[in-house]
């Protein structure tokens, strides 16, 4: 099982629409989790922090389940701007610091 | 907002030559790292930093490769002799404590020839 997986997509949806990415890991002692999101040859950008109880930042939502090993993030009213890659990203704490785990992203693509 | 900054953007240099990497942490931060992206692949982690002495390293990072913070502001990446499959973006990341977020430089593109 690959450490961190995601379905690479690519989600092409319409503006305004709602659109959820899922995504599992396989290292039951990882420690936090985060979305990132990745513009073409650009840097990772921090989305949003993932907890179990479920956190939203305005038209996002990201969900934990420890359980299954599952992370979901949500995105409401899609704009244009939110076309990019989203990458899930897993925090495996190792000795004194951490190291990022990412899945390969996921493909979203919003079209007018 | 204090972000992470990377030079140069982009580097070009012959197989078998020596590159460095350059960073500059966000200031209060206390975790550095560095990691890698081939074109069309994943982010890959590299090295992790922390109290003058490297954490941990991937497998990626053999004895070519080797980190260091030579002052209080900058953070390099050195590869001794590059190969051709060492192309590829390089990314320096840093974070106030381990388990917070960390935040990336804009990268490096490293193209051997």
């Amino acid at each position: 099982r690959k450490e961190v997986e995601q379905d690479p997509g690519p989600f092409n949806v319409p503006e305004g629409a709602t659109v959820a990415f899922n995504c599992t890991y396989s290292n039951s002692a990882s420690q936090s989790f985060f979305w990132y999101r990745q513009d073409c040859r650009k840097e990772p950008k921090l989305l949003m922090s993932v907890y179990s109880s479920g956190n939203e930042d305005g038209r996002f939502t990201a969900q934990l389940n420890r359980a299954s090993q599952y992370i979901s993030l949500l995105i409401r009213d899609s704009k244009l701007s939110d076309s990019a890659t989203y990458l899930c990203v897993v925090n495996g704490r190792t000795g004194t610091a951490s190291k990022l785990t990412f899945g390969t992203g996921t493909r979203l693509q919003v079209t007018l | 907002e204090p972000e992470v900054t990377q030079t140069p953007s982009h580097q070009v240099t012959q197989m078998g030559q020596e590159v460095i990497l350059r960073c500059v942490p966000i200031s209060n931060h206390l975790y550095f790292y560095w990691y890698r992206q081939i074109l069309g692949q994943k982010v890959e982690f590299l090295v992790s930093f922390y109290n003058n002495e490297i954490s941990e390293k991937s497998e990626i990072f053999d004895d070519q490769f080797s980190v260091e913070r030579p002052d209080g502001s900058n953070f390099t990446l050195k590869i001794r002799s590059t190969k051709l499959e060492d192309s590829a973006m390089y990314f320096c990341a840093s974070s106030v404590s381990r388990d917070q977020p960390q935040h990336f430089g804009d990268g490096t593109r490293l193209s051997i020839l």
